[in-house]
């Protein structure tokens, strides 16, 4: 069966330092692959979607970027984090465009 | 105009009761529909795809209306285990990577 996993769960960073977040997913290939922010008490709003390896597209223009170095690992970083960087991330995949999305456990993301 | 819009919460519910949840969606093109469930401060779950035709699962009941752009989720008997956000979701099918478009959540309270 086919599993995600997200690490950390929980992060707390200064302002203006480095991020790094990974999310694998094991038992299927070529899968697409997503990273969502929650903000407290909010949506969740899509930030990078991959259909692909090196293939990124990202909905909004921010501090953040993603990379897919390999079929099934899909990374988010930033260079320098802003206050506002602060929420709840979320790794998801699908197998398919045009079916449902599975999440990882998610990282809390707090900048101080 | 946000592209998937929930009914605002929350919804405080006795036991027992039935609840139904209301979503529109902007975008004609939309390809597939589901219901996921969101338990305070963890990742979302899928409840269930949504299809034109109307699906059932126990005492959850998914409708589609197309022509209308519009998708509902009915919760009879319900239970305190029951409360939780549920989040509308459009897929935006192949031409948009898949793009899992989420709605801001409708936060449902069942008290006993």
């Amino acid at each position: 069966s086919q599993t995600i996993h997200q690490w950390p769960a929980t992060l707390v960073q200064p302002v203006g330092s480095p991020l790094s977040l990974e999310c694998t997913v094991e038992g299927t290939s070529n899968p697409n692959l997503y990273w969502y922010r929650q903000a407290a008490g909010r949506g969740l709003q899509l930030l990078f979607y991959s259909v692909g390896i090196g293939q990124i597209s990202s909905e909004v223009p921010q501090n953040l970027s993603a990379s897919r170095p390999q079929d099934r690992q899909f990374i988010l970083s930033s260079k320098k984090l802003l206050l506002s960087d602060s929420g709840f991330y979320l790794c998801a995949w699908s197998d398919s465009l045009n079916t449902e999305a599975f999440f990882g456990q998610g990282t809390r993301l707090t900048v101080v | 105009r946000k592209e998937v819009e929930q009914d605002p919460g929350p919804f405080n519910v006795p036991e027992g009761a039935t609840v139904a949840f209301n979503c529109t969606y902007s975008n004609s093109a939309s390809q597939s529909f589901f219901w996921y469930r969101q338990d305070c401060r963890k990742e979302p779950k899928l409840l269930m795809s949504v299809y034109s035709s109307g699906n059932e699962d126990g005492r959850f009941t998914a409708q589609l209306n197309r022509a209308s752009q519009y998708i509902s989720l009915l919760i009879r008997d319900s239970k305190l285990s029951d409360s939780a956000t549920y989040l509308c979701v459009v897929n935006m099918g192949y031409n948009q990577g898949g793009k899992l478009i989420f709605g801001q959540g409708t936060e449902l309270s069942v008290k006993p």
